[in-house]
């Protein structure tokens, strides 16, 4: 059974950079048939896509933040990693990463395993 | 990039039916038959519960069922028990630019 895990500051300071990274274990990161994502959920508010990386190469990024983040894979530690620029309070929110799941040939895309959830506080 | 849009909440006694809507547009929902549904209990993470419309992982129970008309798609539980009562998304690739949106979430309230 896959399992993820989110690991990074619980706390990040207005304007500067908020960096989340996701270890995944009892799987590869490197198969072509999952994509692998961050999702966040603000206080009391719903679940947010933020984006998700192919290990094929290239990124999709949800429109509103695609100029602040950007996510990468790590094969050789079977991680991926968000980064989001210029952070504001409404940046403040638990954050998950989660595999997509894609297939191939049959496509499909759903979120089939998730991590626990990091929250992180944005201060001024 | 606008969420899906589904009732704040739905409420049903135990052994009853509750259905909850998720409606998008012709650009989601609409065009793809991706719509997959995440039940969330209180400080735990969200949990696959329908993919691809109707189709339900392994050991999800076959209370829960999806289904679809138009730009509306719909998570059904029957035989409504008390461990059901959680938070429901759904969620639709959406296209190349867009690519993935949530739904604004459902609280379901067992009576």
């Amino acid at each position: 059974q896959v399992q993820l895990q989110e690991s990074g500051p619980g706390l990040v300071k207005a304007s500067e950079t908020l960096s989340l990274t996701c270890t995944v274990s009892g799987g590869s990161i490197s198969s072509g048939d999952y994509s692998w994502g961050w999702i966040r959920q603000s206080p009391e508010k719903g679940l947010g896509w933020i984006g998700s990386a192919f290990y094929s190469g290239g990124a999709y990024y949800n429109p509103s933040l695609q100029s602040r983040v950007t996510i990468s894979l790590d094969t050789s530690k079977n991680q991926f990693s968000l980064r989001l620029t210029s952070v504001n309070a409404a940046d403040t929110a638990v954050y998950y990463c989660a595999r997509l799941f894609i297939g191939s040939p049959r496509r499909s895309f759903y979120f089939d395993n998730w991590g626990q959830g990091s929250l992180v506080t944005v201060s001024s | 990039q606008s969420a899906l849009t589904q009732p704040r909440s739905v409420s049903g006694s135990p052994g009853q039916s509750v259905t909850i809507s998720c409606t998008g547009t012709s650009s989601d929902v609409g065009t793809y038959n991706y719509v997959s549904w995440y039940q969330q209990h209180p400080g735990k993470a969200p949990k696959l519960m329908i993919y691809d419309v109707n189709r339900r992982p392994s050991g999800v129970p076959d209370r829960f069922s999806g289904s679809k008309s138009g730009n509306t798609a719909s998570l059904t539980i029957s035989r409504l028990q008390a461990e059901d009562e959680a938070d429901y998304y759904c969620s639709s690739y959406a296209g190349s630019y867009t690519f993935y949106v949530f739904g604004t979430g459902t609280k379901v309230t067992v009576l």
